[in-house]
């Protein structure tokens, strides 16, 4: 069975410092993988997706980057935090050839100071 | 540009009875529909979807509805219970004409749901 895994589960970082935060999936190969925001009392905000290594989209223009260094690995980084960035972050992942269920990890918590 | 609507913020519902969740898109390529339920601090759960060549999909106490008309769907849960108690995400994909959406979905808002016992 298919499985995805997110870390940090929360991190509370300064203002201006970097970013990293890792989703890996499991029990699949090819996936298309997913970065979402899910800031303070809203929906999910579809920050970045990729349906191949080496190969993103950014959905909005923002203060983060997204990379994919192996199949089932998605990157979510940052130079310099913003106030702004803090929020819930899921990855999520889909087969390349579904209908569109995604499904989601158990997400990373970012609170900037 | 909202393209995937939940006017309603929240719901409150007696357990047992029916809880009627109501979602609005305006975007007329859409063809799969999908409802997600989320408990605080964890990942969204899929739950039920509908293709557009549907009006009605149905899995145990969950029942999607979906009014292409109207571009109108609704996920019903009968009866509700208190472990049903979380935010609904309804979502949208399609949307594009040349097919490369590649499986992008358009969330809602979210509608917290709460079941009193």
């Amino acid at each position: 069975s298919q499985t995805i895994h997110q870390w940090p589960a929360t991190l509370v970082q300064p203002v201006g410092s970097p970013l990293s935060l890792e989703c890996t999936v499991e029990g699949t190969s090819n996936p298309n993988l997913y970065w979402y925001r899910q800031a303070a009392g809203r929906g999910l905000q579809l920050l970045f997706y990729s349906v191949g290594i080496g190969q993103i989209s950014s959905e909005v223009p923002q203060n983060l980057s997204a990379s994919r260094p192996q199949d089932r690995q998605f990157i979510l980084s940052s130079k310099k935090l913003l106030l702004s960035d803090s929020g819930f972050y899921l990855c999520a992942w889909s087969s390349s050839g579904g209908w569109g269920e995604q499904f989601f990890g158990p997400g990373t918590r970012l609170t900037v100071l | 540009d909202q393209q995937v609507k939940q006017n309603s913020p929240s719901l409150s519902v007696q357990e047992g009875r029916i809880s009627i969740l109501n979602c609005d898109y305006t975007n007329s390529m859409f063809d799969y529909f999908l409802w997600y339920k989320k408990y605080p601090a964890e990942g969204p759960t899929f739950l039920i979807s509908i293709s557009s060549i549907k009006d009605k999909n149905e899995d145990g106490r969950f029942t999607v509805f979906l009014n292409k008309s109207a571009k109108h769907l609704s996920l019903h849960i009968v009866p509700s219970q208190p472990g049903d108690s979380a935010v609904y995400f309804c979502a949208a994909s399609g949307g594009d004409a040349g097919g490369t959406s590649y499986g992008k979905l358009t969330f809602g808002q979210g509608t917290i749901l709460t079941v009193h016992p």
